[in-house]
């Protein structure tokens, strides 16, 4: 079954504790990008990979980390999280020649 | 500036009825536009995409309406049904961008019974 998945699903973590959101998909897309989603102000792109090794910054990259060591993982690194990244957080993929992208399922982080 | 965003918050609609989701954009060099379904506690999932060289699309019970005059694209749902409530988001694509999307802030319909 064509999927992507997040990890962990639920996180409740403190000020200036390192985490890492892990985002997996098995459809061998080469596109794969970030997006927090805040109440009225609906998605916003942190980072995106147009494929392995290549990473950009989106429209809110600060204070966000990325790596595509490999095709099918894009993890979502968080080195000082600050109550301000409190929000829910989706890993979406795609083919290089489709715009369409594939969401996840979501990762809802509360930083206190 | 560049931008996309939808018209109304929220919208009512009585069951069985159609409903028509607006959608604005800014940037006439956006060509490839999608709307996207996002239900309670799920992520964003695809419903239906129109290019800029086309001014209608229809799919399974949805259509997509796009005025490139007036930068303007709508969603239309053919005889709402309660599993229709859900957020929708409008997307555009912009050209030269590298598969950079920009979503509008959503709209969320509600059916009445």
């Amino acid at each position: 079954e064509a999927q992507v998945t997040q990890n962990p699903r639920y996180l409740i973590t403190v000020t200036g504790k390192k985490l890492t959101v892990t985002c997996s998909q098995n459809m061998n897309h080469e596109y794969m990008s970030w997006y927090r989603q805040d109440p009225g102000l609906g998605l916003r792109q942190i980072y995106y990979s147009m494929n392995v090794e290549v990473t950009d910054k989106g429209d809110v990259p600060e204070g966000y980390k990325v790596s595509r060591k490999e095709k099918r993982n894009f993890p979502l690194i968080l080195e000082s999280p600050s109550p301000n990244q409190t929000s829910l957080y989706f890993c979406a993929t795609g083919t290089s020649d489709e715009e369409t992208q594939y969401f996840g399922p979501g990762t809802r982080l509360l930083v206190l | 500036g560049e931008s996309v965003g939808l018209h109304l918050p929220t919208l009512s609609v009585q069951e069985g009825d159609n409903s028509i989701i607006n959608c604005a954009y800014s940037n006439s060099a956006s060509d490839y536009f999608i709307w996207y379904k996002q239900e309670s506690g799920k992520g964003p999932q695809f419903i239906i995409d129109i290019r800029s060289n086309m001014d209608k699309r229809q799919g399974q019970r949805v259509t997509v309406l796009l005025n490139k005059t007036v930068k303007h694209l709508s969603l239309q749902i053919a005889a709402t049904q309660p599993g229709d409530s859900a957020v929708y988001f409008c997307a555009e694509n912009e050209m030269n961008r590298d598969d950079k999307i920009i979503f509008g802030k959503g709209t969320r319909l509600h059916i009445l019974p």
